[in-house]
């Protein structure tokens, strides 16, 4: 199995909304990310997690909190958003020791901040 | 960080074979060299790397300048299911070795 699987596929939330993005894999992989993509743009790299600890934090708002409960899981919770962080937020895994690092996505949660 | 160079758009005819190129001049001695491909409604799927050699896989061939500030992305016989944007992205051996250093993409358009 090399699926990622993310939930929800879209999203419509208020400025006011706590809401929460799910992502799930059963690879085996320790290395998991949240990364952001806006129209016609690469993705943009939000959070690293490493052996279920937050190794990498690229610097963005607090109004994202990031959370990993198990070497399965990864969630992303939302909180107070800004119309400008409606994007496609992306998941993915990778193995953590290996020459590839090939990394594994999901398909993605279509986000539209109202 | 070391950048990368693509065309924003290419067009190919179906069944032709396609060479994607990137441009990485300050590419450093241990950057590897790495192509994902994210078709429509999807994720960014893995499609090949490489470091020195050129690199060959089902889905496609690496041909990297001896130089390696350039590589090319070589799809065989492009098919329309290949119609997608193209990222050459660069990924430093440092102790991020996750992170992947993405360039602007090429978005690959195939006529039938």
């Amino acid at each position: 199995d090399t699926e990622v699987t993310q939930t929800p596929k879209h999203l419509v939330m208020g400025m006011t909304n706590k809401k929460s993005l799910k992502c799930e894999q059963h690879m085996g992989h320790r290395a998991m990310y949240w990364y952001k993509q806006k129209a016609k743009k690469p993705p943009e790299l939000m959070f690293v997690y490493s052996y279920e600890k937050l190794s990498i934090n690229e610097s963005v708002p607090s109004r994202f909190s990031p959370e990993c409960p198990n070497s399965s899981l990864l969630n992303l919770h939302l909180h107070a958003l800004q119309p400008e962080d409606s994007a496609l937020y992306l998941c993915a895994s990778s193995q953590v020791y290996t020459t590839t690092y090939e990394q594994y996505f999901g398909p993605g949660t279509r986000l539209t901040v109202t | 960080d070391a950048k990368t160079t693509q065309p924003n758009s290419m067009e190919s005819n179906e069944e032709e074979p396609v060479h994607l190129p990137c441009n990485h001049s300050t590419i450093s001695g241990t950057d590897y060299i790495h192509w994902y491909r994210q078709l429509p409604s999807q994720g960014p799927e893995y499609v090949i790397h490489g470091l020195t050699s050129n690199v060959n896989n089902r889905m496609a061939s690496l041909a990297i300048a001896e130089d390696r500030k350039s590589s090319t992305l070589i799809l065989h016989r492009a098919t329309l299911r290949d119609a997608a944007v193209y990222y050459c992205i660069l990924r430093g051996m440092t102790d991020s070795n996750y992170q992947l250093i993405w360039g602007a993409g090429t978005k690959l358009i195939i006529k039938p």
